[in-house]
């Protein structure tokens, strides 16, 4: 049972939009930045938003990253089937004085 | 370019400590700037936080992993370290290492990982 909360899997059309969301509490999410990693299979997570919104160099725009409160959401526009992967979100947990995890999207491009 | 690569056994016994060890180029680990850190992965399964280390000594460790896991830094060889003890099969992963800004939440670059079977 992950500190973090998103959902197992969304999906979309090419050409569409998704957004990802990732459900914390005050300890965590409320209190810090959120990182976004994408992750294809057999490979290493890879930063793709740091900061909740700063994208790292080489991330194209169609990324965006955004958080209310308890929440944190990761947009991806103009999908492409190289965006099929699991993403997975990242943050500070005050209580726990840990980092946590999300459990997990799969992104499916259809 | 900063690389990180781990090593280790890729099986361990049941009961056995697990060491795993991250060489770093690129960067040195004495740069107070950045906290070195351990992620795992379960076959299948989402990432798990395990723990940090600064070059000054500071360590933060996952609660549920703290009294079975230690980080340490080898200076000489620019390398970090990770040992946890009692292995079970639930510990079987991939471990990766990865750099994280002092400060700073997230985690960049990763290592490419290595995969730990916990198996008699």
């Amino acid at each position: 049972q992950s500190v973090l909360t998103q959902p197992p899997s969304v999906s979309a059309a090419p050409g569409q939009k998704v957004t990802i969301s990732c459900s914390g509490s005050t300890s965590n999410i409320g209190s810090y930045y959120v990182a976004w990693y994408q992750q294809f299979p057999g490979t290493a997570p890879k930063l793709v938003m740091y900061e909740t919104d700063k994208r790292p160099s080489g991330i194209p725009d169609r990324f965006s990253g955004s958080k209310s409160g308890t929440s944190a959401t990761l947009g991806i526009t103009g999908l492409q089937t190289g965006d099929e992967a699991d993403y997975y979100c990242g943050t500070w947990d005050s209580s726990l004085s840990a980092g946590v995890f999300g459990g997990g999207t799969k992104l499916t491009v259809l | 370019q900063l690389q990180l690569q781990e090593s280790g056994p890729g099986l361990v016994k049941p009961s056995e400590t697990l060491s795993l060890t991250c060489t770093v180029s690129g960067d040195s680990i004495t740069n107070s700037a950045y906290f070195w850190g351990w992620i795992r992965q379960p076959p299948g399964k989402g990432l798990e936080w395990i723990g940090i280390i600064h070059y000054n000594g500071r360590t933060y460790y996952s609660p549920s992993l703290k009294s079975r896991v230690t980080i340490s830094l080898d200076t000489s060889n620019n390398q970090f370290s990770l040992n946890l003890n009692s292995m079970t099969a639930a510990d079987t992963a991939v471990y990766y290492c990865a750099r994280r800004a002092s400060g700073k939440i997230w985690f960049d670059p990763w290592g490419q990982g290595t995969l730990v079977t916990v198996s008699s």
